[in-house]
């Protein structure tokens, strides 16, 4: 099973800054990563997959990079709606299909 | 409008059953593939189980296997997950979740997903 490791657990920003989200993976997954935002008391929604292509309607602030084992979620220009918890998600080497265990993004 | 809606869920006790229902609409249901992802309090997301569009493959966690049962009626536009020998542990938010098509081909992200229904298992 590959195990997905998020971090930082926590990351305390302002808007307006930029948020580094990183998720490592046991074994090499290519470029199968996805990323997904869940708010409070809402179902997870699909942002980032293939490790760096948008889902529709996402918007340009959010982006994906990275291959093998590290990837990256960037959030540019951290707007009050991006304040969240971001999953990983890969589907390179399944089953089992496997997330992070996330990353909360506060206001700081 | 693309939605999933479950329903089902509910307090049961240790060793006991219940049926999760996932009502689907907007979309053609019986083309995409569908998952059963669920969320216990404050933790992360768990996936649970793979139904492809026809039924005809059929994938579980480790941690369900044996004791659940993921299911679909295409005519009835509707996803199902039987679950039996049911633990503390089973406890979550469990969502069903529509398998990404990528230019037509399956990715196995998940692109829709439902509301949730509450899954309690205690005495």
């Amino acid at each position: 099973e590959i195990v997905l490791t998020q971090s930082p657990a926590t990351l305390s920003l302002s808007p307006g800054e930029r948020a580094t989200l990183s998720c490592r993976a046991s074994q090499s997954v290519s470029g199968y990563l996805a990323w997904y935002q869940q708010k409070p008391g809402l179902a997870p929604r699909l942002l980032i997959y293939d490790a760096s292509n948008r889902a529709t309607g996402i918007p340009a602030r959010f982006s994906g990079s990275g291959s093998g084992t590290d990837f990256t979620l960037t959030i540019s220009n951290l707007e009050p709606e991006d304040f969240a918890v971001y999953y990983c998600h890969q589907r390179s080497d399944w089953p089992p299909l496997t997330f992070g265990g996330g990353t909360k993004v506060e206001i700081k | 409008e693309v939605q999933l809606v479950e329903s089902g869920g509910g307090l049961v006790q240790p060793g006991g059953s219940l049926r999760l229902s996932c009502a689907a609409s907007g979309f053609t249901f019986n083309s995409y593939s569908m998952n059963w992802v669920r969320q216990a309090p404050g933790k992360g997301l768990e996936w649970v189980s793979y139904i492809s569009s026809g039924s005809s493959t059929i994938y579980y966690a480790d941690s369900v296997k044996g004791r659940f049962a993921i299911s679909r009626d295409n005519a009835k536009n509707s996803l199902y997950l039987q679950m039996n020998s049911l633990r503390a542990e089973d406890t979550a938010v469990y969502y069903c979740a529509r398998d990404f098509r990528h230019n037509w081909n399956e990715t196995h992200y998940m692109d829709v997903w439902g509301t949730g229904t509450t899954v309690t298992v205690s005495s």
